[in-house]
C-alpha cells in the first residue's frame, strides 16, 4: 500500500537560515505528489505539487521541492524562512485501496525563532 | 468567493450525545471527504464520497455517519459510539479533472463535556 514518511516531527530553525522537510513515499503506480501547509488552527493549504514534467516545483511564497524518483522523495525546500513560516506542513500522495485519494503524512512542525 | 464553509467552529459534546458538524462547498466538486486529526497523527480518513448518494468508509469510520443528499454539503455526524471523539475534523473537496488536488475548509474542533 502506498504510504508517506516524513523525517522530522519538529524542526526548529533561526529566521533567515535555510530549511528542509524530508518527505518518502511508497508507491508502485504513478505518482503525484502534495505539499499542504497548515497554520494554528486552521485548515490545510495547498502550497504545491508534482504532477508531471519538470521535477522542481515552486510555491509563491518561496518554498521549493524536488521529486526524487530513485531516491522516492519528495522534500521541501526554502534557502531563507521567515517568522510567518511557521506552521505544520503535510506531504500527501495518492492511495490506490482509496480510489487514488490522498494520504497524508504525520507532519512536520517547523518553528521559525527570531 | 468560491471555498469550503464548515461550521461550528467550536462544538461541545456531552457523553452519549450525537452531534452534526456541517460541510458545505461552492466550487463545484463531485468528490468530498472528512478527515480527524489529533496531535502527531496527520490527517485519518473517515469518510469520503465520490458521488451524490454515494459514501464510503476511510480508515476509521467506526463510531461516525454521512450523508451526500446535495453536491454542495456533506455532513458528519459523531455518534455516541465514537469513544474518543474529541479533535479537530477537516472537510475537503475535490474534482476529478485536478488530479486528487483536494481543498479544505477552516475546520471543527470538537471537545467532549
Amino acid at each position: 500500500a502506498q504510504s508517506v514518511t516524513q523525517l522530522d516531527s519538529q524542526v526548529p530553525v533561526f529566521e533567515e537560515a535555510p530549511v528542509e522537510l524530508r518527505c518518502n513515499y511508497s508507491s508502485s503506480v504513478s505518482v503525484y505528489l502534495f505539499w499542504y501547509v497548515q497554520y494554528p488552527n486552521q485548515g490545510l493549504q495547498l502550497l504545491l505539487k508534482y504532477l508531471s514534467g519538470s521535477t522542481l516545483v515552486e510555491s509563491i511564497n518561496g518554498f521549493e521541492a524536488e521529486f526524487n524518483k530513485s531516491q522516492t522523495s519528495f522534500h521541501l525546500r526554502k534557502p531563507s524562512v521567515h517568522i510567518s513560516d511557521t506552521a505544520e506542513y503535510f506531504c500527501a500522495v495518492p492511495r490506490m485501496e482509496y480510489g487514488n485519494k490522498l494520504v497524508f503524512g504525520a507532519g512536520t512542525i517547523l518553528r521559525v525563532k527570531s | 468567493d468560491g471555498g469550503i464553509t464548515q461550521s461550528p467552529k467550536y462544538l461541545f459534546r456531552k457523553e452519549g450525545q450525537n452531534v452534526t458538524l456541517s460541510c458545505e462547498q461552492n466550487l463545484n466538486h463531485d468528490a468530498m471527504y472528512w478527515y480527524r486529526q489529533d496531535p502527531g497523527q496527520g490527517l485519518r480518513l473517515i469518510y469520503y464520497s465520490q458521488i451524490v448518494n454515494d459514501f464510503q468508509k476511510g480508515d476509521i469510520a467506526e463510531g461516525y455517519s454521512v450523508s451526500r443528499e446535495k453536491k454542495e454539503s456533506f455532513p458528519l455526524t459523531v455518534t455516541s459510539a465514537q469513544k474518543n471523539p474529541t479533535a479537530f475534523y477537516l472537510c475537503a473537496s475535490s474534482n476529478p479533472g485536478e488530479r486528487e488536488t483536494q481543498y479544505f475548509g477552516p475546520g471543527t474542533r470538537l471537545l467532549v463535556l
